[in-house]
């Protein structure tokens, strides 16, 4: 079965330092794979992608992400956190079943120190 | 903004009583999600539709039904809500493309049982 893996519920980084955060999926097909933050309250905006091609993926805020096949990961990372970066972060592997669903990980809690 | 809202935002209800949630989108993508999120869990499926009337199941869908009359409604139903089923639902929509698709999700709606 198709699963993902955050190993860190909690991080907290300073503010300026950089960031990664690990995601690891199991799916025996290529994957589709997605990062999505969540601010306190809100719905998931849709950080990043990867469908195929450069493994090295950019996103918005500043965000990329890194798919690596042969340690079935995609981590995400940020050279420089800003306070407003605070937040919950979700990888996402997408299985084509009919429709496209998304089976997601645990999350990742970010937060920022000033 | 993905043109996705969800109604209510908030509701509380007791054990036994039916909920409806509202799912409404001005899109016209063909595909629509529910989502549970809960602590320690990130998102999990509930039901899907790829189009009007044509609807599925999803990991965790006992004591859920959906229906899909027109294109821009999805809605969720408890028929006998139980304190389990306390938690925060999303919608999402997305227009599958291939075999390549990206999800965008609404607001969110906190439902308590009590």
């Amino acid at each position: 079965a198709q699963s993902v893996t955050q190993p860190d519920i909690h991080i907290t980084v300073s503010e300026g330092a950089s960031l990664e955060l690990r995601c690891n999926y199991s799916y025996g097909a290529t994957p589709y794979l997605f990062w999505y933050v969540q601010s306190p309250g809100q719905g998931l905006q849709l950080l990043l992608k990867y469908f195929s091609g450069d493994t090295l993926v950019q996103g918005i805020k500043g965000f990329e992400a890194e798919f690596k096949r042969s340690q079935s990961s995609f981590n995400l990372r940020k050279p420089s956190v800003h306070w407003s970066d605070a937040a919950e972060y979700f990888c996402a592997v997408g299985v084509i079943q009919g429709a496209q669903k998304l089976v997601f990980g645990q999350g990742t809690r970010l937060t920022i120190n000033p | 903004d993905a043109g996705i809202t969800q109604s209510p935002r908030h509701k509380v209800t007791e054990t036994g009583t039916p909920v409806t949630l509202r799912c409404h989108q001005t899109e016209n993508h063909r595909y629509m999600y529910w989502y549970r999120q809960d602590p320690g869990h990130g998102l999990r499926l509930i039901h899907y539709s790829y189009g009007v009337k044509d609807t599925d199941k999803g990991e965790v869908s006992d004591g859920y039904s959906v229906s899909r009359s027109k294109t821009e409604d999805f809605l969720l139903t408890l028929e006998s809500a139980t304190s389990s089923q306390t938690s925060v639902y999303f919608c999402a929509i997305s227009s599958l493309t291939g075999n390549t698709d990206t999800q965008y999700f609404g607001p969110g709606t906190r439902l308590t049982v009590l």
